[in-house]
């Protein structure tokens, strides 16, 4: 496609659900990388995936996450056991090189834990 | 200590002013830094690298200073569209990862 696309744009969660969001990056991108961003403050980093290779996971903050990429392209962040303070949104960056130049975002996902 | 940190704002500025904004970060070993632009519930955009000998877009104008560890930004005649949130960039040595500060937010008025 011609840009990060990512799905749900809104997800709406009972405490204790486990929510899946999925990014699919622009064909061809190597670098896949996660962000969480709170109400107010600036996106933090999650994690970076080179082709299906997580390079760096040392955003996540907690074990309840996890991300994967197992074919090198569509990856998949998983939040397991959702608690209030994983309300954010989460956005997915791809750029076709293994730099931060080039990078792109998606329009992120809306998560409201309840 | 955050490793980019910036004023929050808000900023309200009159339409054809000229509006700065400063962004300290802690990591000395830090090699590139953005500015980015940020609508509202739309994600982030790169406005502009930020260069050492200092760079300029149009009505934008990027400075870094490493000595200070410090990034600005100046808007000149700055117009209704550049109502947005700003974010400070940078991309610490050796990870492949940006580091954002917490974003200054701009309104113009008319």
């Amino acid at each position: 496609g011609a840009g990060v696309s990512q799905s749900p744009r809104y997800k709406v969660a009972k405490r204790g659900q486990d929510v899946a969001l999925r990014c699919d990056p622009i064909s061809g991108h190597v670098s896949l990388f996660w962000y969480q961003q709170a109400l107010g403050q600036g996106p933090e980093f999650l994690t970076y995936f080179q082709n299906e290779a997580q390079l760096d996971k040392s955003g996540l903050p907690s074990d309840r996450f996890f991300a994967e990429r197992p074919e090198g392209s569509v990856s998949t962040l998983k939040i397991q056991r959702t608690q209030q303070e994983d309300s954010a949104v989460y956005l997915c960056a791809s750029s076709p090189l293994t730099s931060n130049y080039g990078y792109t975002f998606g329009s992120g996902t809306r998560l409201t834990v309840v | 200590r955050k490793e980019v940190e910036q004023d929050p704002g808000p900023f309200n500025v009159p339409e054809g002013a000229t509006v700065a904004f400063n962004c300290t970060y802690s990591n000395s070993a830090s090699q590139s830094f953005f500015w980015y632009r940020q609508d509202c519930r739309k994600e982030p955009k790169l406005l502009m690298s930020v260069y050492s000998s200092g760079n300029e877009d149009g009505r934008f104008t990027a400075q870094l200073n490493r000595a200070s560890q410090y990034i600005s930004l100046l808007i000149r005649d700055s117009k209704l569209s550049d109502s947005a949130t700003y974010l400070c960039v940078v991309n610490p040595q050796g990870a492949q990862k940006l580091v954002f500060g917490q974003g200054t937010r701009l309104t113009i008025n008319p």
